[in-house]
């Protein structure tokens, strides 16, 4: 079965660094997504992505998230300078149709820990 | 906008125990209604959904049936595994491109 891939699974990163997560959704899936869960939290939804623009976002992603699909498999989320509250698991998740109730399907996540 | 709200856990069962795990939703209009797991180091799978009212979402022994009447998709197995214990999110939304929103996480624990 087709899946989500991220990577990498962890990234470690000093504060005030620049990181980019990668993933690359299933292949013939239109709608991007990423989610967060900080360690023993709910899992938080960042923002949307379809038709190369951001269609939704919540108020954590601020103007240090941004999100990019530099090619045809690839989607990344980068966090400009990073602070120590950013440590958190963060999942990317892909769907296939519009008008459809097809689930969304997750990769396995990238634990990103600031220090 | 959608919210979840779902039990606290830890739930601590033994083998072969039966599980209920209490989910409720807000929303407005009629959100899809998921029931994600989460097994240690690994990311979100999709256990089961419904898509409208009374529709039952049904997976490897796991049932949930969307309750409109009472804005609840409780998720029941009726004899639970060691290998069932994993983090369980109750998720709304997803219709179209919607984003889902998803309740706290139930942590169950299944003992020999």
């Amino acid at each position: 079965e087709p899946e989500v891939t991220q990577t990498p699974s962890h990234q470690v990163t000093q504060m005030g660094q620049e990181v980019i997560l990668r993933c690359v959704p299933i292949s013939n899936h239109l709608y991007f997504y990423w989610y967060r869960q900080i360690l023993g939290q709910k899992v938080e939804f960042l923002v949307s992505f379809y038709n190369n623009e951001i269609s939704e976002k919540s108020e954590i992603f601020d103007d240090q998230f941004s999100v990019e699909r530099p090619d045809g498999s690839n989607f990344t989320l980068k966090i400009r300078s990073t602070k120590l509250e950013d440590s958190a698991m963060y999942f990317c998740a892909s769907k296939g149709q519009h008008n459809s109730n097809q689930p969304q399907h997750f990769g396995d996540g990238t634990r990103l820990s600031i220090l | 906008g959608n919210s979840v709200t779902q039990m606290e856990g830890p739930v601590t069962l033994s083998e072969e125990a039966f599980l209920t795990i209490n989910c409720t939703y807000t929303a407005t209009g009629y959100p899809s209604l998921f029931w994600y797991v989460q097994y240690p180091g690994e990311g979100l799978q999709l256990l089961l959904k419904a898509t409208k009212a009374d529709d039952k979402g049904s997976n490897k022994g796991f049932e949930a049936t969307y309750r409109k009447e009472t804005t609840s998709f409780h998720l029941e197995k009726g004899s639970v595994q060691v290998s069932d214990s994993a983090v369980y999110f109750c998720g709304a939304g997803g219709t179209g491109f919607q984003k889902l929103v998803f309740g706290t996480g139930t942590r169950l624990l299944v003992s020999p």
